[in-house]
């Protein structure tokens, strides 16, 4: 069975403490992708990586970076985490999307951040 | 650029009844479409999709999703919802050709299931 796992389901950190949220995935996939969900403006593209050490912004990657060493591990840095970052966090994984489309994405059970 | 659309927020309907959630997407060729669905504090999970071929898809759960082009739209069904569909659902689409990894969400509908 397919599995996305990510390091925390709740999180509370203070403003300004840098924020490591990670995510593993145990299905040899090329595709990473971090992803926010808030009330009202659904998914929302933080970045991606397409292979190891390779990554892409998506659509809001201010103030927030990502780590990508090994395959199987996509982090999440909020460098100096604050209140607006309040949010659930979602990993997800998918296979090269090479081929001549983006293949499905496989998601993590999310983390909970809340930054006070 | 592709983008998503699913005109409702919030659908209501009694355990038994049929179900029909609307997406409509944004794209000049022919897309890859997906439908999630994501239950309280949970990740989401992927109920069916379509890359190309019949345009009827059947999904996991009972659900399926018909791909009318000329009317760009995704829309996915139930027959006969029972209470544990009660959840948020999502329809993303991304677009076609090599390299293409990424996909957008709609901002979901929310569904609740009267027993």
């Amino acid at each position: 069975d397919v599995k996305v796992t990510q390091s925390s389901r709740y999180l509370v950190k203070r403003t300004g403490e840098k924020v490591f949220l990670e995510c593993v995935q145990d299905m040899d996939h090329e595709n990473m992708f971090w992803y926010r969900q808030d009330p009202g403006l659904g998914l929302r593209l933080i970045y991606f990586s397409y292979d190891v050490k390779m990554k892409e912004k998506g659509d809001i990657p201010e103030g927030y970076s990502v780590s990508r060493e090994k395959k199987e591990r996509f982090s999440l840095i909020l460098e100096s985490a604050s209140t607006n970052q309040t949010s659930m966090y979602l990993c997800a994984s998918s296979l090269s999307g090479r081929a001549g489309g983006p293949r499905e994405q496989y998601f993590g059970p999310g983390t909970r951040l809340t930054v006070t | 650029a592709q983008s998503v659309t699913q005109p409702d927020i919030h659908i209501t309907v009694s355990e038994g009844a049929s179900l029909e959630l609307r997406c409509n997407y944004s794209y000049g060729a022919t897309p890859y479409l997906f439908w999630y669905v994501q239950s309280p504090g949970q990740g989401l999970q992927l109920l069916l999709k379509y890359f190309s071929g019949d345009t009827l898809v059947q999904g996991i759960k009972g659900f399926e999703a018909e791909f009318k082009r000329s009317q760009s739209s995704f829309n996915l069904r139930k027959p006969s919802v029972h209470w544990s569909d009660a959840a948020e659902y999502f329809c993303a689409v991304g677009a076609s050709g090599a390299g293409s990894y990424q996909l957008t969400f709609g901002k979901g509908t929310k569904l609740s299931v009267i027993p």
